[in-house]
Formats: C-alpha cells, structure tokens, sequence
C-alpha cells in the first residue's frame, strides 16, 4: 500500500519562513505534488517535483529526494492569506493517480 | 471558461436512498477523477477515468459508481446512501493525470442521514 506522512499543524509569524515535509512510502512512484486548500474551498495545485532537487514558483519552492522518499514544500516571506491546510501527494500507477496525505494546517500569526 | 463544476452544492440524503452527483468540465481534458474528503483528512480517490469509456477503481470505490460517455461530464452514482458516505465530494480533471496540475470542482457537500 502507499503511506505519507507530513505534520498535522505548523504555526509561523508573518514574514516568516516554514517548511512542511512530507515522507512517503509507496511502489509505482512517478513524483510528488503539492496542493493549498482554504477552509471550504477547494484544492489548488502548488507544484510537482518529478525528479530530484528544488523547484521555485514565487514564494513558494518543492523539493524533492527520491532515494530518501521525502520532499517539502517552503514558503517564504509568509503572509496571512497563506493560513490555509497544504497536502502533499504521490502520483502513481497507469494513470498517475494522486494519493494524497493528510494534511498540514499552517498558521500565519501577525 | 467554466473550469470544473459541481452540482448540487448540498445535498442531504436518508439512509438507504440514491442519486447522481454531477460533474463538468469545459477544458477538454482527458483524465478525471472523484475524490471525498472526510473532517481533517485529505483526499481520497474514489474513481477516476482516462477518457470517454474508460473508468478505473480507486482507494475507496464500494457503493460509488462512475460512467463516462463524454470527455466533458462524469457522473458519480451512490448506489444505496449509508451514513459512511457523508463527505464532501470533489470533482477534478486535468490533461494527463495525476501527474500535472488538477483542477478541482467547488465540491459537494453530502449528508446522509
């Protein structure tokens, strides 16, 4: 079966830096995604590492080590509307299904 | 464009009755997918389709069924409600799979009582 696992709250002053890992286990492995989802809203699409190293859209970087099953997301420079739940998810199988974790509440204090 | 779209919004059922949760989109993409998510856990896939005709199970398939006869719409069906299956249900459809940026629908929220 797959597993992940990422922490299930971090909390950050704004202005801040934070990094929420991820470590995964699972067969089939294809890359590693990331999603932000607001209080009833829906997820939306961060990034997605398919091969080692650091990707960097904005504010926001990914990175990922394949022979360590593990990436993180990093925020940068955090501001309150980045208060929201960020799940990481592998993709895998055929059709590069999405299994995703758990979640991580992330809490931006002024 | 639309994006992805869901309907209904709400939805309240007693145990035991079924209906059709709908979903659209208008971006031509091929891959489509069903996902619930329960309180304070991600997302789990329920179904998901390559394309019109073809439909696969997920993690958590039983009681739910799918059709595909249009790249744009994908049906999901509970068979019999069982209050298990109070969720929010979202739609998603991207290009080719998981493997790209998926676009999710607003969500269907699902009570069964």
């Amino acid at each position: 079966g797959q597993s992940l696992e990422q922490p299930s709250e971090v909390t950050a002053v704004e202005g801040a830096i934070v990094q929420i890992n991820c470590t995964y286990q699972t067969s089939g492995f294809y890359g590693l995604s990331w999603y932000q989802q607001h209080d009833g809203g829906a997820p939306t699409f961060l990034s997605y590492n398919a091969l080692d190293g650091l990707e960097e859209t904005g504010r926001f970087s990914s990175f990922l080590s394949r022979s360590d099953s593990y990436g993180y997301l990093l925020l940068q420079e955090l501001q309150m509307k980045d208060s929201a739940s960020y799940f990481c998810a592998v993709s895998r199988g055929s059709a590069r299904q999405l299994t995703f974790g758990s979640g991580t509440q992330l809490t931006v204090l002024p | 464009n639309a994006g992805v779209t869901q309907t209904p919004k709400f939805q309240v059922l007693k145990t035991g009755q079924s209906m059709t949760l709908q979903c659209a989109q208008d971006m031509n993409h091929e891959y489509m997918s069903w996902y619930r998510q329960d309180p304070g856990m991600g997302l789990r896939l329920i179904h998901y389709s390559v394309g019109a005709g073809i439909t696969d199970q997920g993690e958590v398939p039983n009681g739910y069924n799918v059709s595909r006869s249009t790249t744009e719409d994908f049906p999901l069906r509970l068979l019999s409600a069982a209050p298990s299956q109070t969720s929010v249900y979202f739609c998603a459809s991207s290009y080719s799979g998981g493997a790209v940026e998926q676009y999710f629908g607003p969500g269907t929220r699902l009570t069964v009582t």
